[in-house]
């Protein structure tokens, strides 16, 4: 039962390279999130589909892109990287339907950019 | 979505009950109060949720004043496992309506 599983785990970037965060989940949920988390600070998203063939910006889209590529994955691309998006990032599922209003997240996956 | 406050940082003596405050006095009728919480740097863990009733589940309880302004999530009797930070969010019941993150209570439980 894996839930939410993110890929990498750990990755470092040059500046001005590009690279796509994976997410995938097994619980068959409608809707998927990606957020981002700078140390000490919350958690802030970045954008979420809702269902499979939508996605909606959130509070920090500027950067990004993402792809709703089936039900199970939703991933998160970053074409040219910078030093802004150092942070971790978070991938979160959900689904209403059977009364599971909660979230299930990912473990992370921590982002350098030099 | 109805913002939240929540004071930045609590203690609690292990084995007491640790009651974390929460105020979002514009929320509307609609939106549930959530509680989730993040160990260490690893992913949020969902705890509990709630519309108007209290409710309970083997992790905590979750008190909602009448008028609805405000919560109190209760760890009923806490351990060294229990530091992390807390968050309280606010936010419709539909798949489609996302979580806001606030800045949360970092709570530590002293032994």
């Amino acid at each position: 039962n894996a839930g939410v599983t993110q890929t990498p785990k750990f990755q470092v970037l040059k500046t001005g390279q590009s690279m796509t965060l994976q997410c995938a989940q097994d619980m068959n949920h409608n809707s998927m999130y990606w957020y981002r988390q700078d140390p000490g600070m919350g958690l802030r998203l970045i954008y979420y589909s809702a269902s499979e063939g939508t996605t909606d910006k959130g509070e920090v889209p500027n950067g990004y892109n993402v792809s709703r590529l089936n039900k199970r994955e939703f991933s998160l691309r970053l074409e040219s990287a910078a030093p802004s998006q150092t942070s971790v990032y978070f991938c979160a599922s959900s689904e209403v339907d059977r009364g599971v209003a909660g979230y299930t997240f990912g473990s992370g996956t921590r982002l350098t950019v030099v | 979505d109805a913002k939240t406050t929540q004071p930045p940082s609590m203690d609690c003596a292990e084995g007491r009950a640790a009651n974390l405050p929460c105020n979002h006095s514009t929320i509307s009728g609609n939106e549930y109060v959530y509680w989730y919480r993040q160990i260490h740097s690893q992913g949020p863990q969902y705890i509990i949720h709630g519309l108007k009733n209290n409710e309970t589940n083997e992790m905590a309880s979750l008190i909602i004043t009448e008028d609805r302004k405000s919560s109190t999530l209760i760890l009923p009797h806490a351990t060294l496992r229990d530091t992390a930070v807390y968050y309280c969010i606010v936010r419709g019941y539909s798949s489609a309506s996302k979580i806001i993150f606030g800045s949360g209570t970092r709570l530590s439980i002293r032994p």
